[in-house]
């Protein structure tokens, strides 16, 4: 059980155009999700927690307007880099809190891996 | 804030040799603490968790990691390391609640044959 999807796995865009990235929990509901970005050979860097059904609380120094976060149901959260450039280039891994907190774990999705030519 | 300190970047030891990754995280009153396991090109697998209870954890893989509050340290073991266990391993750390984790910078075990 526990299982966090993402999708695409992987995806390669041209300069302007915006990107979503969809994270699934498939087998509980998550009334926390969370949106992390990682670059080459280094740590998880927390973007923004989304709550099912309120607004997404973004980390200092993430731009809330280019990186939208919506979190419509307790299985769906969704990240969308607007007018991407190559410097958005980067892993993006959500996790998800199931809603019955177990000791506060979060389940990871697989990532996905954005290009921005 | 939390914090959590990986003191080694890069950890190589030889395949069967025994392996420790160093953990701290700074003081709170109640946190629960955590190993993920990163493969190239993957998301992050849980390894073991403390939330309480035995300060000993043994986790998947046969690492295991021991809690200790006085030293704020959980520090991840496993007594034979094998090929396949070369990954990059994050600590991470939460407050009791509805906090989100705070990892470490990493650390590349890399075993050799």
């Amino acid at each position: 059980g526990a299982v966090v999807s993402q999708h695409p796995s992987w995806v390669i865009c041209k300069s302007g155009t915006s990107v979503k990235i969809e994270c699934r929990s498939l087998d509980f509901q998550a009334t926390t999700m969370f949106w992390y970005r990682q670059f080459p050979k280094q740590s998880l860097m927390l973007m923004a927690t989304s709550n099912e059904g309120s607004k997404a609380t973004y980390e200092q120094g993430v731009e809330k307007d280019k990186f939208l976060i919506n979190h419509a149901s307790l299985t769906l959260s969704t990240l969308t880099v607007t007018s991407a450039h190559p410097e958005d280039s980067s892993f993006y891994i959500c996790s998800a809190r199931a809603l019955a907190g177990r000791g506060n774990e979060q389940f990871f999705g697989p990532g996905t891996r954005l290009t921005v030519l | 804030a939390q914090s959590v300190t990986q003191l080694d970047s890069q950890v190589p030891v030889f395949e069967e040799a025994p392996v420790e990754l160093r953990c701290n995280y700074s003081s709170s009153v109640s946190v629960y603490l955590f190993w993920y396991v990163q493969y190239p090109n993957q998301g992050l697998q849980l390894l073991l968790k403390y939330l309480s209870g035995s300060t000993l954890v043994k986790g998947i893989n046969g690492f295991e990691a021991e809690f200790n509050k006085s030293q704020t340290s959980f520090h991840l073991r496993k007594p034979s390391v094998h090929i396949s266990d070369t990954a990059e391993y994050f600590c991470a750390v939460s407050d009791s609640g509805n906090t989100p984790l705070v990892f470490g910078k990493g650390t590349r075990l890399s075993v050799i044959a």
